[in-house]
């Protein structure tokens, strides 16, 4: 199972716009194409932000993106909310669920 | 999505099983896969298996020697053993429901700590 690399940690102030990347050496190549997106905060259920790479669930606001160039994936959250402050993992699935290494989100 | 619910011992021996439920909504548990994860402390996210109430499944290769996943489809209830645990085994522990390449409905989770 491929390795997927995220940064430790991105901030923000409220308002801003940040990226999460989510690197990975068979991304893009047609077997590791399925990345979604999670966000946890600590003590509560994890939650589905974007699915087949680009998708939002019912529910998910427009403010969380995403998108896919070469071998790294990238999560966008729009107008940063104090709520935004979390940890976010990427995952792909090519029959295994395989997650990043995580990265922490701060709202400064 | 669906309300999903982790149950099962808080302290498991070194050397011994660990074994945890999920309890899921009346319904829906034939019509999926369902997956364990678990978070050690302080680091991230470990997919650990999924597996289907005709009894098929698919392990982590990492743990697969010491795993085993079922689901009761007449309890509404899809459970986890993983045998021989260290304290390396040490963490919260998910249920989630498989959606093809995502999981889009997880319990809160269960903290298993393995000590002595």
């Amino acid at each position: 199972q491929s390795a997927l690399t995220q940064p430790a940690s991105v901030s923000g102030s409220p308002g801003q716009s940040i990226t999460i990347s989510c690197t990975g050496s068979h991304i893009g190549d047609g077997t590791y194409d399925l990345v979604s997106w999670y966000q946890h905060h600590a003590g509560k259920a994890p939650k589905v932000l974007i699915f087949e790479g680009n998708k939002r669930p019912s529910g998910i606001s427009q403010r969380f993106s995403a998108s896919q160039s070469g071998n790294t994936a990238s999560l966008t959250i729009s107008g940063l909310q104090i709520d935004d402050e979390a940890d976010y993992y990427c995952c792909s699935y090519t029959g295994f669920y395989v997650f990043g290494s995580g990265t922490k989100v701060t709202v400064l | 999505q669906v309300h999903l619910q982790e149950s099962g011992p808080g302290l498991v021996k070194p050397s011994e099983t660990l074994s945890l439920i999920c309890t899921v909504p009346d319904g829906v548990i034939s019509s999926h896969y369902w997956s364990w994860i678990r978070q050690p402390p302080g680091k991230g996210l470990e997919w650990i298996g999924y597996s289907h109430y005709t009894g098929s499944t698919t392990y982590n290769p990492s743990l697969k020697s010491r795993l085993r996943l079922s689901v009761d489809a007449s309890e509404n209830k899809f459970s986890l053993k993983l045998s021989s645990v260290t304290a390396a085994d040490t963490g919260i522990y998910f249920c989630a429901r498989t959606r093809g390449d995502w999981l889009d409905s997880w319990g809160q989770g269960i903290l298993v700590t393995v000590s002595s």
